[in-house]
C-alpha cells in the first residue's frame, strides 16, 4: 500500500525557517518524482514545486511565486522528500501535502501537515 | 497562459447529471486531472489521462475534453459526491502543474 506522511509543520514566526518531510512507503521511491501541494485555509490548491527522479537528475521546478524561498530536496536511501521553506511569510500559512508525481497525475496524497506563520 | 478557471460552485439534484467544467489555455497540450476533495481530507483523483478512473472511483465519473475546455460529468450525482472539485494539468511549459480555482458541488 503506498503510503506518504508529511511531517515538520507548525507554528513559525516570520521570516524564519523550517523543513518539511515526507516518509513514502509501498513503492520505489526512487523510480517517481515528488510535489509539494499546499492549501492556505479555505482556499483553493495551489501547486508548490516537484522533484524529478534521480534517473531523471534529480532536478526541481518550483512556483515562480515563491522566489526561490523553497527548496526541494529528497533522499532516496531514506525514501524522503524533503521542503525546505525559508524567509516565511504568514501568507505561506498553509496545509502542506506531499504527492507521488506520476507524469500523468498526483496519484497518491498524504495527509497534509500544517504551517502557520505567525508572531 | 498558466491559469485554468473554473465555476466557484454548481447545485446538483440528487440522481440528476452535473457537469463541471475547466478552460484554460494549456488543454490545447495536457489532458486535465481532476481531482475531489472533501472537508478535512486529502485530494483523490476521480479522473486522469482525459477519461481513467483510478481503481475504486464510481464509473459515474467521466471526463471528456475539446480544445482549451475539460469537463467532468457526474452522472447520477449522489450525497457523496458533495464535496470540492479541482482540475488540474500541465502548464503551457510542461515543467510546472497547474490547478484550477476549485468547484464546490452541492447535491440538493
Amino acid at each position: 500500500e503506498v503510503q506518504l506522511v508529511e511531517s515538520g509543520g507548525g507554528l513559525v514566526q516570520p521570516g524564519r525557517s523550517l523543513r518539511l518531510s515526507c516518509t513514502a512507503s509501498g513503492f520505489t521511491f526512487g523510480h517517481y518524482a515528488m510535489s509539494w501541494i499546499r492549501q492556505a485555509p479555505g482556499k483553493g490548491l495551489e501547486w508548490v514545486g516537484f522533484i524529478r527522479s534521480t534517473t531523471f537528475g534529480g532536478t526541481t521546478e518550483y512556483a515562480a511565486s515563491l522566489k526561490g524561498r523553497f527548496t526541494i530536496s529528497r533522499d532516496d536511501s531514506k525514501n524522503i522528500a524533503y521542503l525546505h521553506m525559508n524567509s516565511l511569510k504568514t501568507e505561506d500559512t498553509a496545509v502542506y501535502y506531499c504527492t507521488r508525481d506520476r507524469l500523468s497525475s498526483l496519484d497518491y496524497w498524504g495527509q497534509g501537515t500544517l504551517v502557520t506563520v505567525s508572531s | 497562459s498558466s491559469e485554468l478557471t473554473q465555476d466557484p460552485a454548481v447545485s446538483v439534484a440528487l440522481g440528476q447529471t452535473v457537469r463541471i467544467t475547466c478552460l484554460g489555455d494549456s488543454l490545447r497540450s495536457y489532458y486535465a486531472i481532476w481531482y475531489q476533495q472533501k472537508p478535512g481530507q486529502a485530494p483523490v483523483v476521480v479522473i486522469y489521462d482525459k477519461n481513467k478512473r483510478p481503481s475504486g472511483i464510481p464509473d459515474r465519473f467521466s471526463g471528456s475534453s475539446s480544445g482549451n475546455r475539460a469537463s467532468l460529468t457526474i452522472a447520477g450525482a449522489q450525497a457523496e459526491d458533495e464535496a470540492d472539485y479541482y482540475c488540474n494539468s500541465r502548464d503551457s511549459s510542461g515543467n510546472h502543474w497547474v490547478f484550477g480555482g476549485g468547484t464546490k458541488l452541492t447535491v440538493l
